[in-house]
């Protein structure tokens, strides 16, 4: 049973444009919601992270909007670069001292 | 500061033969996780540990797969015997309490190894 639900699979955006990946979850007991970035060959690192008390988080060109009510969180990546290319993952955990249930991943191509 | 360590970095074997996989966390963190990462899915938790007891397990198949955390650092993850759906890549990842008075927003990361690749045929 997948706990977090993310979309697109894949995305292609121009360089320098935005990309938007979604995720959506089910369980309210959930507290803490990272986004990892995975090139091939490495393991997961985290990218930027929220709790549900703020509804946005923007670090550099990377942004998380948070929306409680609806359940649903997404990654907002400006002006993206060719060197985002990668996969990216929604997690959530019901605190960050805890496993992470992870979306299936969204492979993102940015094109010069 | 070093990584999180494991070895090997890919393995191939038949299937019914076993396998171990060996994770070295980052110094000074207590909790470590292993998890299977299947082509084009996202990691799923098999076993989370604290120091050297086990906090969730619930998601390992533990008639063929086993692990342990000796001394509290260094932990292996075994597959014996291994099966054809256990093609995966097998992650490791450690974190350590955030800092107390940390602030809004202060919390755990967990920092992930390059992973071993295990293919079964």
């Amino acid at each position: 049973q997948q706990q977090v639900k993310q979309s697109p699979q894949s995305l292609i955006v121009q360089k320098g444009g935005i990309s938007i990946i979604n995720c959506a979850y089910e369980n309210t007991a959930f507290d803490y919601f990272p986004w990892y970035q995975q090139f091939p060959g490495k393991g997961p690192a985290l990218l930027i992270a929220i709790r549900p008390d703020v509804s946005e988080k923007k670090e550099g060109r990377f942004t998380i909007s948070f929306n409680k009510s609806a359940k649903q969180f997404s990654l907002h990546i400006m002006d993206s670069q060719p060197g985002d290319s990668a996969t990216y993952f929604c997690a959530a955990s019901i605190n960050s001292g805890y496993a992470l249930n992870f979306g299936k991943g969204t492979s993102l191509l940015v094109t010069p | 500061e070093a990584g999180v360590a494991q070895s090997p970095r890919y393995k191939i074997i038949e299937k019914r033969q076993s396998v171990a996989f060996w994770c070295n966390p980052i110094s000074g963190h207590a909790t470590l996780y292993w998890y299977q990462q299947i082509l084009g899915q996202g990691p799923k938790l098999l076993i989370q540990f604290q120091n050297n007891g086990v906090v969730d397990d619930s998601q390992l198949p533990k008639d063929r797969f086993s692990a342990e955390r000796l001394k509290g650092v260094d932990s292996t993850l075994k597959i014996q015997p291994a099966k054809l759906e256990d093609s995966a890549v097998y992650l490791c990842a450690s974190s350590a309490p955030a800092p107390r008075g940390g602030g809004q927003g202060a919390h755990d990361t967990q920092y992930f190894g390059p992973g071993t690749r295990l293919t079964v045929l």
